[in-house]
This record gives structure tokens, sequence and C-alpha cells, in this order.
């Protein structure tokens, strides 16, 4: 059963541009949210992340916003470089801090 | 210095051989994870120690078996080798529940199974 989806497998984007990665979850027990960022062979690394005590967290051009009605959080990145092209991972951890659930990942291309 | 470390980085081997996946962090974290990662590219958790103790053990073959000989170490022993076992398997670490809480990962072994 996945807890953690990203529904769009692929996306491009050209330099200079804003990309937006989306990631829903199913499980209310979520309440810490990351996003990592995974380039081909090497191990996802940390980008950024949120409490759901918030609603948005922001660090140079990466903001993360967090909507926990809908159960949707989506990373921005402004602007698009193209040494941002790599796979995307959002992850959840519950509030029992057990483990961490990651999604499928989204591939992002950033056109020059 | 690497925070975490596992090798090898690629591992072929022939069916039903038995490997090893060695793993070590130097972050002192608490906890360590197993994770495959297989063709759909889906991070899936495996194994989960805490301070050298078994806390997630998610629907697995029992071919495969975690081993912490301290907490600074999570090996991945893998019996009689199936061609399905062919994935990258990613180490990672993490101290739970400490406010910003991150894992931090290992560059991951390919494992190809022939």
């Amino acid at each position: 059963d996945q807890q953690v989806k990203q529904n769009s497998p692929s996306l491009s984007v050209q330099e200079g541009r804003i990309s937006i990665l989306n990631c829903d979850y199913t499980n209310s027990m979520f309440d810490y949210f990351l996003w990592y960022k995974k380039y081909p062979a090497e191990g996802p690394t940390f980008l950024i992340s949120i409490s759901s005590i918030k609603d948005k967290n922001e660090d140079g051009r990466f903001t993360v916003f967090l909507n926990k009605s809908a159960k949707h959080l989506s990373l921005h990145i402004v602007p698009s470089q193209p040494g941002d092209s790599a796979v995307y991972f959002c992850a959840a951890i519950p509030y029992t801090g057990n483990q961490f659930y990651f999604g499928t990942g989204t591939s992002l291309t950033v056109i020059p | 210095d690497t925070a975490v470390s596992q090798t090898p980085k690629y591992l072929v081997t022939q069916m039903g051989n038995d490997k090893s996946i060695k793993c070590e962090q130097n972050l002192g974290h608490d906890t360590m994870y197993w994770y495959k990662q297989d063709s759909k590219k889906f991070l899936k958790i495996m194994f989960s120690y805490n301070n050298k103790e078994l806390i997630i053990n998610e629907t697995v073959p029992n071919r495969f078996s975690p081993k912490s000989p301290d907490k600074a170490h999570l090996n991945l022993h893998i019996n009689s080798l199936e061609l399905g076992d062919s994935a990258v398997y990613f180490c990672a670490s993490s101290q739970l529940r400490q406010g910003n809480t991150e894992a931090f990962f290992g560059q991951g072994t390919r494992l190809t199974v022939v």
C-alpha cells in the first residue's frame, strides 16, 4: 500500500523557470515531510523538510508547501538550473517516528 | 569522511550464491535502515534497527538477514540469491525524533543476479 505518492514520474522545465513537484499522502499520522534529491549512481541526499505545524519552509531556491487538509505537499524550485536535473523523492515520517515512507520519485529535467 | 558508507558499490553474482553487503555510519545515529530500490524505482523499507535492535522487518523473504554488530554497522546477508533480488540496495541512518530529522543514505549497492 503506497502511502506516499508522486503521480508525475517525470517533469521537464526550461532553465530559469519554476519547477513544481507534487506529492500526496494518505496517512494522517504523518507529521514530518522531507524532499530528497538523487543523482544516478548515488544515494538520495536530503534537500528540505517541513513539520506539520508549518505550511511553508524556504531554503534559497527551494520552497516546500504543505496543505494538511488536502494531504498534499509540493516542492518549488525557482529559478530552475540544469544542475537541478535529478530524481526527487518526497518522504514522510509518522509521529510514532519509526520509519521514513518514500514516494516513487519524479525525474526532473531542466533544459538549458 | 563519508557519513554512510556501504560496500561493495557493484555486485554481480550467480543465482544460488550467498552474498553480504556491509554498511557503516560515522554520524553517531541510533537508527539504521536497509531500503531496496526495484526496477520501478520505488524505495521500499526492508529493515530498521535502533541501537542494534530490530524494530522494522517488512515482508522480506527470510533469505535476507540483517546483522547489527554495533549501532554503527548494519550488514545485509542474502542467501540463495534469486534473479528477482537484482536491485539497488541503500543503507541509511538517522537520529529519529530529535526535531529536524533526516535520513542519510549510502551510495547504494547495485546487485545483479545472473
